[in-house]
Formats: C-alpha cells, structure tokens, sequence
C-alpha cells in the first residue's frame, strides 16, 4: 500500500534561518505531489505541485521554493524564513490530478520566532 | 482567479442534530471531493462525486453534486462528538484542470 511521509513533524526556526522541509511516498510510481500551507483555523494554500521530476509548478508568489529530485521525494526550502511563513504545511500525493483524491502526509508545524 | 466558497465557516451544534455545509462554486466543476480534518491532523479523503445531481451516502454522511455541476453539500445526521473537525470541499476545475479546496467548514459538537 501507498505511504507519504513528512518530516520533521514540529519546527521551531529563528527569522532569517533558511529551512528545508522533505517528504518521501512509497508504493506508488510518478506520483502528482503537492505541498500546502493552512494558516490557523484557515483553508488549504497550494504552494506547488509537481507531475514529475524536475518540474515544480508555483501557484503563489513567494519566499518558498520546491524541488523534487527524485520520483518520491518533493522538498520545500527556503534560504531565509521570514515571520509570515509560520503555518502548517502538508504534502500530499495523487495518482492524477483532480480526478484522484490526494493523499496528505500528518503535516510540519512550523514557527517562525 | 476561480475560488470556491464553502460556507459556513463554523457551526457549533448538540450532539444529535444535523449539521450541512455548502460549496459553490462560479464555473462548472468536474468533479469534487471532500475531506475531513480532525484537529490536530491532516486531512482525509471521504468521497469523490463525477456526475450531475448525483448523491453517495457513508452511514450518516449524505453528499449532493448539483445538477449544473456548480455546487455541492455534505449533510451529517444526528451528529457525534466523532464528526468534530474542519470540512473541506474540493472541486476540479474544468477549466484549468486544478483542484481548488473550499475554505473548509469547522464543526464542533456539544455532548
């Protein structure tokens, strides 16, 4: 069976630090992979996504990037965090986009101090 | 850019009433999802509805998708502290061929 896993589950990163955010799927090939922000109380933001390797699509303007060097591997980075990038982030996985339901990982909270 | 309202934004209820919250969206969708995200967590795919005016039930969930294909509804009968959580409704463009999540409706329940 298809799993997604994301790390680190909590994050505590001074302004300015840079920050690298990974998430890995297993039993699943060329998976569509997504990484969101929900603010507090707050909808679901799609930050990226990505049907391949190497291509990252952005949906927002932003301090953030993605890269997805591996099949299964979808990163978020960014070089220096500021405070409005404090948030939950989710990465998820489709077998197709929109016409599959999207599989989302238990999510990083991060805070900005 | 294409937005797809849900509403409400909250709704507090007793154990044992029902509870419905509604998404619309301005252009034809494809299809939509919806997902529960219990506090604390991730959210959790429910259910998937394809055709005009169709309806899929789970136990006590009952789902719509409006015959234009523009909105759709997630009712819960005679709730439980269980169903607490934010419901989210996601619909599948047909234009842009993304998938655009609803602002999510919380529900709390009173025992």
């Amino acid at each position: 069976s298809q799993t997604i896993h994301q790390w680190p589950a909590t994050l505590v990163q001074p302004v300015g630090s840079p920050l690298s955010l990974e998430c890995t799927v297993e039993g699943t090939s060329n998976p569509n992979l997504y990484w969101y922000r929900q603010a507090a109380g707050r909808g679901l933001q799609l930050l990226f996504y990505s049907v391949g390797i190497g291509q990252i699509s952005s949906e927002v303007p932003q301090n953030l990037s993605a890269s997805r060097p591996q099949d299964r591997q979808f990163i978020l980075s960014s070089k220096k965090l500021l405070l409005s990038d404090s948030g939950f982030y989710l990465c998820a996985w489709s077998d197709h986009m929109g016409y599959q339901p999207q599989h989302f990982g238990d999510g990083t909270r991060l805070s900005i101090l | 850019g294409q937005q797809v309202m849900q509403i409400p934004q909250y709704q507090h209820v007793q154990e044992g009433e029902d509870f419905t919250t509604y998404c619309n969206s301005s252009t034809t969708l494809s299809n939509i999802q919806w997902y529960k995200q219990r506090p604390g967590g991730h959210p959790v795919f429910l259910i998937q509805l394809v055709k005009s005016g169709e309806v899929k039930k789970q136990k006590r969930l009952t789902f719509q998708f409006g015959e234009a294909k523009k909105n759709s509804s997630l009712h819960i009968t005679a709730t439980q502290t269980t169903d607490v959580g934010t419901y989210f409704c996601a619909g599948l463009s047909g234009l842009t061929g993304k998938l655009i999540f609803g602002q999510g409706t919380t529900l709390q329940v009173k025992p």
